[in-house]
């Protein structure tokens, strides 16, 4: 069983498009990341969210946090090709201690 | 800007030898982790340490892992006697304060093939 589920896992979409990714768990999360991750380097944080029903933004991305912290969602407005990667959501979960767990990513692919 | 660096960029080893992966975190962070991705995995969670001690390790940290801050500024991973299954790519980060506050900065990364 995951842990944290993301979804979709994979979108491929037009130039000008939005789009939204989806991060989900049964259980609560004491906070939450996003970040972003290109092909042969590290995660870069995007986000932290902690308080329940948060909303951040940065630039075209959005980030909200479920009031029951339990989910979460990055909302891209009008993608471009340049946003194109793999987004990871990763949360530290109440029952789980310390740890960061990571959520296996939605690929996104942005056609330009 | 401060970053997290890690070498080597790519080591490839054989089966039963023992590696030795390096990690410079960001000078004022005190938090520090290690995480491995295996090719088209999800990142998953090796060890975190604080204080000089490991402040909690996963499942896969078993036996055949240590961590090290031999000095001030280096943070190490050991595998002792590698196997085919360690080939991942292994990120070290660093945070500031613990995560429910701090931020996590990660490295770019050492890619370990074991042949």
């Amino acid at each position: 069983t995951q842990l944290l589920e993301q979804s979709p896992q994979f979108l491929s979409i037009q130039e000008g498009e939005n789009l939204t990714v989806y991060c989900n768990s049964s259980s609560v999360f004491s906070s939450l990341q996003w970040y972003r991750q290109e092909p042969g380097e590290g995660p870069v944080l995007l986000v932290t969210v902690v308080t329940g029903g948060e909303v951040k933004k940065l630039k075209r991305l959005t980030f909200q946090f479920g009031d029951a912290r339990k989910d979460s969602s990055l909302h891209i407005t009008a993608a471009q090709p340049g946003d194109t990667g793999l987004y990871l959501c990763a949360g530290r979960l109440m029952e789980y201690g310390n740890k960061l767990v990571f959520g296996a990513g939605t690929i996104l692919r942005v056609k330009s | 800007e401060p970053e997290v660096t890690q070498t080597p960029s790519h080591q490839v080893t054989q089966m039963g030898q023992e590696v030795i992966l390096r990690c410079v975190p960001i000078s004022n962070h005190l938090y520090f982790y290690w995480y491995r991705q295996i090719l088209g995995q999800k990142v998953e969670f090796l060890v975190s340490f604080y204080n000089n001690e490991i402040s909690e390790k996963s499942e896969i940290f078993d036996d055949q892992f240590s961590v090290e801050r031999p000095d001030g500024s280096n943070f190490t991973l050991k595998i002792r006697s590698t196997k085919l299954e360690d080939s991942a790519m292994y990120f070290c980060a660093s945070s500031e304060r613990d995560l429910n506050t701090g931020e996590l900065f990660f490295g770019e990364g050492s890619r370990l093939t074991v042949l």
